[in-house]
């Protein structure tokens, strides 16, 4: 059974540019969640999908946006990017989001120069 | 916004020897999960406890969703060098809140062969 997918593993940008991150899900999962993890915040939860409605969102910047397709797929946007969206960006699915712990994919790791 | 306070940060032990992490909070929490994160990874689901009360084992892994329902504990007998890692507890506050986990701060855990 095939894991959370997160392409690409590593990134490196200019600041001012945008990066568009993708994530596939385990099969048959339907909710995915986006996450930032840095040093200094440590995980921070960004956005969750559901059938492709966003269903949550975190406390980040209107930079940061995100979509699901209808197989589930799912890929997150920033614009205009800042030194400081330097970070791994974590994926996680879940069936339905309610009684089942999420599993995570293994990142991609986004360098802002 | 809310937040999970885990502890301790750090621990250094000998193999062998049995560890002890927890985490609080202010706020009522639905569910409660503890993740293993290694360098370069994503975080991989160890325990997913649903109840208040609930003692839930996997292993070596003991965890515990306490009866305030505002924290939870984790347990590890007789470490082994490949338990080096980074422990995280995540909560979520309510079935309307889905993917969205509210991470502690990890509890970097070292093991002395």
């Amino acid at each position: 059974k095939a894991g959370v997918t997160q392409t690409p593993r590593y990134l490196i940008k200019t600041r001012g540019q945008q990066v568009t991150l993708s994530c596939s899900p385990i099969s048959g999962h339907r909710s995915v969640s986006w996450y930032q993890q840095t040093p200094g915040q440590g995980l921070q939860f960004l956005f969750e999908y559901f059938s492709e409605t966003q269903r949550n969102k975190g406390n980040f910047p209107g930079r940061f946006s995100g979509r699901q397709f209808s197989n589930s797929r799912s890929e997150m946007n920033v614009s205009t990017l800042e030194l400081g969206d330097s970070a791994l960006y974590l994926c996680a699915s879940s069936f339905n989001s309610v009684d089942y712990g999420y599993t995570f994919g293994s990142g991609t790791r986004l360098t802002v120069v | 916004g809310q937040q999970l306070n885990q502890s301790p940060q750090s621990m250094f032990i000998q193999e062998g020897e049995d560890v002890s992490m927890n985490c609080t909070s202010s706020s009522i929490f639905n569910t409660w999960l503890w993740y293993k994160q290694d360098p370069g990874e994503g975080p991989v689901l160890l325990i997913a406890l649903y109840k208040a009360g609930e003692l839930t084992s996997n292993g070596r892994l003991t965890a515990q969703f306490g009866i305030t329902r505002k924290d939870s504990f984790l347990n590890i007998s007789a470490s082994i060098p490949s338990d080096v890692g980074i422990y995280f507890c995540a909560g979520q506050l309510g079935y309307n809140q889905g993917g969205k986990l509210i991470f502690g701060q990890g509890t970097e855990l070292s093991v002395k062969p």
